[in-house]
């Protein structure tokens, strides 16, 4: 079974700290993507990259950088953070770099910036 | 820009009970659509997934159906059980375009034992 690995279940960061999510798949995935979950909001899309060093802005990539240096390693860094990034970060990957397959997502990390 | 609406947004039924879940989506250029299940506090889990070409998928007591023309899927879930309480999201994939999916807001349901 594919795994995707998210490297913290809960995290508790004070505002204006730099933050770093990572995410590691271990299917040789070439799309991988990151979420947050609010309530009321569903999930939103911030970032996904298709390719080692390639990545794309979603719909909420403010406040949000990306990482993607080998194939199977996925990072969001908080450049400085916010108490309206306090979220559910949701890591996912998927097969094919052309077209959508089957969207794989990790546990989520409960990020709470106070 | 792709929206994802799903209703209704809560659901509780006894166990037992087949239930029908409900997704619409206001762009009908998509290229698949998914199914997820969410139990609280966790990741998402790929149910069924449906190509634009298909009309349904089945996964045990699951049963997915798509009509692309009309904007909707249902998924369908017979003899329901106490273990299948937990949110289902669908989301859809872009014919063109942005390698992305856009999800809707989810269908929390809870089965009753």
């Amino acid at each position: 079974d594919v795994k995707v690995t998210q490297s913290s279940r809960y995290l508790v960061k004070r505002t204006g700290e730099k933050v770093f999510l990572e995410c590691v798949q271990d299917m040789d995935h070439e799309n991988m993507f990151w979420y947050r979950q609010d309530p009321g909001l569903g999930l939103r899309l911030i970032y996904f990259s298709y390719d080692v060093k390639m990545k794309e802005k979603g719909d909420i990539p403010e406040g949000y950088s990306v990482s993607r240096e080998k194939k199977e390693r996925f990072s969001l860094i908080l450049e400085s953070a916010s108490t309206n990034q306090t979220s559910m970060y949701l890591c996912a990957s998927s097969l094919l770099s052309t077209r959508h397959e089957k969207l794989f997502f990790g546990s989520g990390t409960q990020l709470s910036v106070l | 820009k792709q929206e994802v609406t799903q209703i209704p947004a809560a659901l509780s039924v006894p166990e037992g009970e087949n239930l029908v879940l409900n997704c619409s989506f206001t762009d009908s250029a998509i290229y698949n659509l998914q199914w997820f299940r969410q139990d609280p506090g966790k990741g998402l889990t790929s149910l069924l997934l449906i190509q634009s070409s298909q009309r349904e998928q089945t996964s045990g007591r699951l049963n997915a159906s798509l009509d692309k023309s009309s904007g909707r899927s249902t998924l369908y879930i017979a003899a329901s059980q106490p273990g299948d309480s937990a949110t289902y999201l669908c989301a859809v994939s872009p014919d063109t375009g942005r390698r992305a999916l856009t999800f809707g807001s989810g269908t929390r349901l809870q089965v009753q034992p």
